[in-house]
């Protein structure tokens, strides 16, 4: 079946520009993370989806960074006034949730997007 | 927070080599662990977990991982690599928050594994 996919795979953008960023998760899953992947490092949780509840925003590093999701679908992770920091590989995960003792269930990941601040 | 580390930053192995990679987190309470690996181009995939019961643990490709409280540890291992399990590695925590309900994933940096045919 089709997994996670993230669009687009990469986007150069220049300093002070937004940038919006998409994914698709697995149909089914109901449970959405962001994380960002700089050069060097490990993944950093961004932002956390979940149905209805209110979305996990702990993760996102300043005000600039914001993310929508509608319903059990589509998210965008967007940018506003890029600066060269933000550079990272940008991951979605999704997952199954059904209960409140599952942190278990596997994300599974999409492929990314390379955003490049010049 | 918690936080993981894993303390090889790049291992090169000959084909048949034994494995080991090391990972410690930093949490005192329940914890379900990961490893994940991204082979070259492709997707972070899950290699295997441990959430209960048996602390050894056994996953894809013959790889398995030990589960060890006492010294917060998670290390993952393989008896023979093959010039395929050349990738990235990274191991990852998450904690059953009953709060804002996230088990958002805590990750290390990472190993590379090049293996040499």
């Amino acid at each position: 079946g089709a997994g996670v996919s993230q669009s687009p795979s990469n986007k150069v953008t220049e300093k002070g520009k937004d940038v919006e960023l998409r994914c698709d998760p697995i149909s089914g899953h109901t449970a959405l993370y962001w994380y960002r992947q700089r050069l060097g490092q490990g993944l950093e949780f961004l932002i956390y989806f979940q149905g209805n509840s209110a979305p996990d925003k702990s993760g996102l590093p300043s005000d600039r960074f914001s993310a929508e999701r509608t319903g059990e679908s589509v998210s965008t992770l967007t940018i506003q006034r890029t600066q060269q920091e933000d550079s990272a590989v940008y991951l979605c995960a999704s997952s199954l949730r059904t209960g409140p003792s599952d942190g278990s269930y596997e994300q599974y990941f999409g492929p990314g997007t390379r955003l490049t601040v010049t | 927070a918690q936080s993981v580390s894993q303390h090889n930053h790049h291992v090169i192995l000959s084909e048949a080599a034994s494995l080991e990679l090391g990972c410690n987190y930093s949490y005192g309470g329940t914890v379900n662990l990961f490893w994940y690996v991204q082979y070259p181009g492709q997707h972070l995939q899950l290699l295997l977990k441990y959430f209960s019961g048996d602390p050894l643990v056994k996953g894809i490709k013959g790889f398995e991982a030990e589960f060890i409280k006492s010294k917060f540890s998670f290390n993952l291992r393989k008896p023979s690599v093959q010039w395929s399990d050349t990738a990235e590695y990274f191991c990852a925590v998450n904690v059953g928050y009953s709060g804002a309900g996230s088990y958002q994933l805590t990750f290390g940096k990472g190993t590379k594994l090049s293996v040499i045919p």
